[in-house]
């Protein structure tokens, strides 16, 4: 099955920087997930982009898509302490039968910090 | 207030032992699905119900059973629970979009151990 998945593992940095995270995966996709989860709670849904689609913005966060690498990256800019957490790419593929099957990556551990 | 519950939050049981783990959610979704989570292999797909009375297999469905009878319950049965079913465990909900399900709505999440 299609597998997202994330580089880097971890990634520590000053507040004030930018981090960027990248997610790869390995068949054709419907559309491409990017999640935040704090500490063993239940994960926060951050955007959503489509494969027809590039690059899409929300606030300080930028997601870029490339479907002929299939891959896409997360870039968070200013980055402040709030935002230490895990980061995850979910992929929905659009094969027969795969619709729905979304496949989680294993996530980029962030710290921000102070 | 749009939200999914999970119940219970905890759980600590014993081999063998049927449990259920329910899940709601109060936003008319059509989708949803159980993952679990486990240290150094992220969240995997254990089920997925596109909607009601329709419900499929994910990456790791062994050991577990779901039913999709009405809209918003998605309860996650373990018939015969066993040690490496211990994990912690996610219901999510969304909206089913043309090309595709939309963002997920997680919720706070199950720890279950199997002893």
């Amino acid at each position: 099955s299609q597998q997202g998945e994330e580089d880097p593992q971890a990634l520590s940095i000053q507040e004030g920087e930018n981090a960027t995270m990248n997610c790869s995966y390995k068949t054709s996709i419907n559309n491409l997930q990017w999640y935040r989860q704090n500490s063993g709670r239940g994960l926060v849904h951050l955007i959503l982009i489509r494969s027809n689609e590039r690059e899409k913005h929300s606030g300080r966060l930028r997601v870029t898509l490339d479907t002929s690498k299939k891959s896409s990256s997360l870039l968070i800019t200013a980055s402040r302490a709030a935002d230490t957490a895990s980061y995850f790419c979910a992929t929905d593929g659009n094969a027969e039968g795969s619709q729905g099957n979304l496949i989680f990556g294993k996530g980029t551990k962030l710290s921000v910090k102070p | 207030e749009a939200q999914v519950t999970q119940n219970p939050r905890y759980l600590i049981t014993v081999t063998g032992k049927k449990l259920t783990v329910t899940c709601s959610q109060n936003m008319n979704h059509e989708y949803m699905s159980w993952y679990r989570q486990d240290p150094g292999l992220g969240l995997r797909q254990i089920y997925y119900s596109m909607n009601v009375e329709v419900t499929d297999k994910g990456d790791v469905p062994e050991g577990y059973k779901v039913s999709r009878k009405e809209k918003r319950n998605f309860p996650l049965i373990l018939e015969s629970p066993s040690p490496n079913q211990t994990s912690l465990y996610f219901c999510a909900s969304s909206l089913s979009e043309a090309g595709g399900v939309g963002a997920q709505y997680f919720g706070p999440g199950t720890r279950l151990t199997v002893t």
